[in-house]
């Protein structure tokens, strides 16, 4: 089975704060995705990879950067936290070969990051 | 541009009687469709997806999902709905001109069963 892991349940931080979500997966998978999921607006795209050192933006990139230095491995940077980044962050990934776009996305348990 | 549309917030169902939780689309081409399921305090699960072929698909769990191309729809079903299957289901789309793994996802219905 796929395993998306990401580092922390549960994170508290301040305002200001630069804050590191960090997610890996076992599966060799090429794509990583981050989104937010917030009550009544679903998921929202923030970042993607299609591999390493690469990025491409998603719908609300605003407020975030990303990392992909290995291929296993991709880190949400959160440059300078607001009260309004407090929300649930999912990771995901998803295979390139074969048939990639019939390939679903494995998500993490997710982190429930909180902004004081 | 690409949608998903779940026009139910919430749909509330006693348990052993059939539920259904619908979706529909919008896409250019033919769409890849899929169905997670979300339990508290979890990431989400793949449920079930529609690439091409029969229009009634069968997934984990005992759900099938049925496509309509005429409608755009992508209705969840399962026969006789248990309790453990309360949660919260999201539809999601894929184009075939879609970069690579990305997905749009609808906003999520949650679904509850009662004894």
């Amino acid at each position: 089975d796929v395993k998306v892991t990401q580092s922390s349940r549960y994170l508290v931080k301040r305002t200001g704060e630069k804050v590191f979500l960090e997610c890996v997966q076992d599966m060799d998978h090429e794509n990583m995705f981050w989104y937010r999921q917030d009550p009544g607006l679903g998921l929202r795209l923030i970042y993607f990879s299609y591999d390493v050192k690469m990025k491409e933006k998603g719908d609300i990139p605003e407020g975030y950067s990303v990392s992909r230095e290995k291929k296993e491995r991709f880190s949400l940077i959160l440059e300078s936290a607001s009260t309004n980044q407090t929300s649930m962050y999912l990771c995901a990934s998803s295979s390139q070969q074969g048939s990639p776009l019939n390939q679903p996305q494995h998500f993490g348990d997710g982190t429930r990051l909180s902004i004081l | 541009a690409q949608s998903v549309a779940q026009p139910e917030d919430q749909v509330n169902v006693a348990e052993g009687n059939p539920l259904t939780v619908k979706c529909t689309y919008s896409v250019s081409g033919n769409p890849y469709l899929f169905w997670y399921v979300q339990y508290p305090n979890r990431g989400l699960q793949f449920l079930l997806k529609y690439i091409t072929g029969d229009n009634l698909v069968k997934g984990s769990y005992g759900f099938e999902a049925e496509f309509n191309k005429s409608q755009t729809s992508f209705h969840l079903k399962k026969p006789s709905a248990l309790v453990s299957d309360s949660a919260l289901y999201f539809c999601a789309v894929r184009g075939r001109d879609n970069q690579g793994g990305k997905l749009i996802f609808g906003q999520g219905t949650e679904l509850s069963v009662k004894p």
